[in-house]
């Protein structure tokens, strides 16, 4: 079993609508939540931290569940800005391990 | 305030061959990281150095791979001898802190035929 799992999408949507993304993790010894971002052939680029008590920023709203190690997104009214593919990612952090454990990623495509 | 650069930014070698990657981390980011993705993959770790000392070098997949850090600043990432499945897009990434931020490179997309 993979350590990330995400929805392997990918999704394709009009401008103003509302996406959702879903990810589990494996390890219950993970500390940290983030969704990053990766546009086409770039790298990626931390798009927020998620904390248990859920957090917003702007459109995007991100939830954390420990009891079931569930991680989640959404993107309200999007934007054609917001095609790329958003990657879930994991770190325990602690004693020598600081890497980042990364989701295979869901390609969202927001179409006019 | 520059970013993570790495170079180059393509390399096309043969199986075989040797190939050195680098990594110019972020000034004053003691954390530097290498990552890989192969195609149809997830972004993979390979190893993470604090200054010029290898914290963990848990994901580097055999020992045709060496990194290395002289001096704590910039990074080497060597493949010798290239595999047809070492293709892929490697990343560098660099923190102020192991707690904080990574910082990513814009890769090298290394192919070997």
């Amino acid at each position: 079993r993979k350590e990330v799992e995400q929805d392997p999408g990918p999704f394709n949507v009009p401008e103003g609508a509302t996406v959702a993304f879903n990810c589990t993790y494996s390890n219950s010894a993970s500390q940290s939540f983030f969704w990053y971002r990766q546009d086409c052939r770039k790298e990626p680029k931390l798009l927020m931290s998620v904390y248990s008590s859920g957090n917003e920023d702007g459109r995007f709203t991100a939830q954390l569940n420990r009891a079931s190690q569930y991680i989640s997104l959404l993107i309200r009214d999007s934007k054609l800005s917001d095609s790329a593919t958003y990657l879930c990612v994991v770190k325990r952090s602690g004693g020598s391990n600081y890497k980042l454990t990364f989701g295979k990623g869901t390609l969202l495509t927001v179409n006019p | 305030e520059a970013g993570v650069t790495q170079f180059p930014s393509h390399s096309v070698i043969e199986k075989g061959q040797t190939v050195t990657l680098r990594c110019d981390p972020i000034s004053g980011h003691d954390n530097l990281y290498w990552y890989r993705r192969v195609m149809g993959k997830e972004i993979k770790f390979l190893l993470h150095f604090v200054k010029e000392s290898k914290q963990d070098e848990s994901g580097m997949p055999n020992n045709r791979f060496l990194a290395e850090r002289t001096g704590g600043t910039y990074s080497t990432l060597k493949v010798q001898p290239a595999e047809l499945e070492d293709s892929g897009v490697y990343f560098c990434a660099s923190s102020q802190d192991p707690y904080y931020e990574q910082f990513f490179g814009p890769g090298t997309r290394l192919t070997v035929l």
